[in-house]
């Protein structure tokens, strides 16, 4: 069945450093990725969309990376800030949009 | 951005009434607009696709006579949990999806408890 995937749970870091989260996905082949933030009790909010043909995209301290032959796209919080702490969710593009598990990203003074 | 409007944002109801959960698109035409249940610290689960002027698709599982969805209009859709649970407890999320290629547009969400 077509699955995305985040597989890491949780995610501690140090503030000032880099966060990576990871997104896989399994057989199918989404035309485009996003990557969505969430605060405890809100909706989802954008961030940032990469398609298929686009290795990479940046947003400021944002950036994600797309590979089609790895079946997986990276996000980034460079220079990670306490305020960056929420749950990351990556989802596809299909008409019935489905998302990852999220990673609760938490980054400590 | 494009904008979309849930109402009401926390809502408790006793067993076996019903509650009606609306979401608006303010400032765009939403054709489409899902449905989404989400337990705590767990991911976003679509129920349901609602789209205007015919019957919603439901996921498997979902139980279409409980949760009624109503798309009457180009900007209005509205989730219905009838005969609610303590187990119906959860936070529900819509979101009307943006051209092909563009991100989608989610509502505040709606914390149901159920007692």
């Amino acid at each position: 069945s077509q699955k995305i995937e985040q597989n890491s749970e949780a995610l501690n870091i140090q503030e000032g450093k880099t966060a990576t989260l990871t997104c896989n996905y399994t057989n199918y082949s989404p035309a485009y990725l996003q990557w969505y933030r969430q605060d405890p009790g809100r909706g989802p909010v954008f961030l940032l969309l990469i398609r298929e043909n686009e290795k990479e995209k940046r947003k400021e301290r944002l950036k994600v990376t797309f590979d089609t032959t790895l079946k997986q796209s990276l996000f980034h919080i460079t220079a990670s800030q306490p305020a960056d702490s929420a749950t990351y969710l990556c989802a596809d593009n299909n008409n019935d949009m489905r998302f990852g598990a999220g990673t609760r990203l938490t980054v400590k003074p | 951005g494009a904008v979309v409007s849930q109402h009401p944002s926390w809502v408790i109801c006793k067993s076996g009434t019903s509650v009606k959960i609306e979401c608006r698109s303010l400032d765009f035409q939403a054709t489409t607009m899902f449905w989404y249940r989400q337990f705590p610290k767990q991911s976003l689960m679509l129920m349901a696709t609602s789209n205007e002027g015919s019957k919603a698709t439901y996921e498997q599982g979902v139980e279409k006579d409980k949760f009624l969805i109503n798309h009457a209009s180009l900007t209005l859709s509205t989730l219905t949990v009838t005969s609610a649970h303590p187990e119906d407890s959860s936070f529900y999320i819509c979101s009307a999806p943006g051209q092909v290629g563009t991100e989608a547009f989610f509502g505040q969400g709606t914390r149901l408890t159920v007692v």
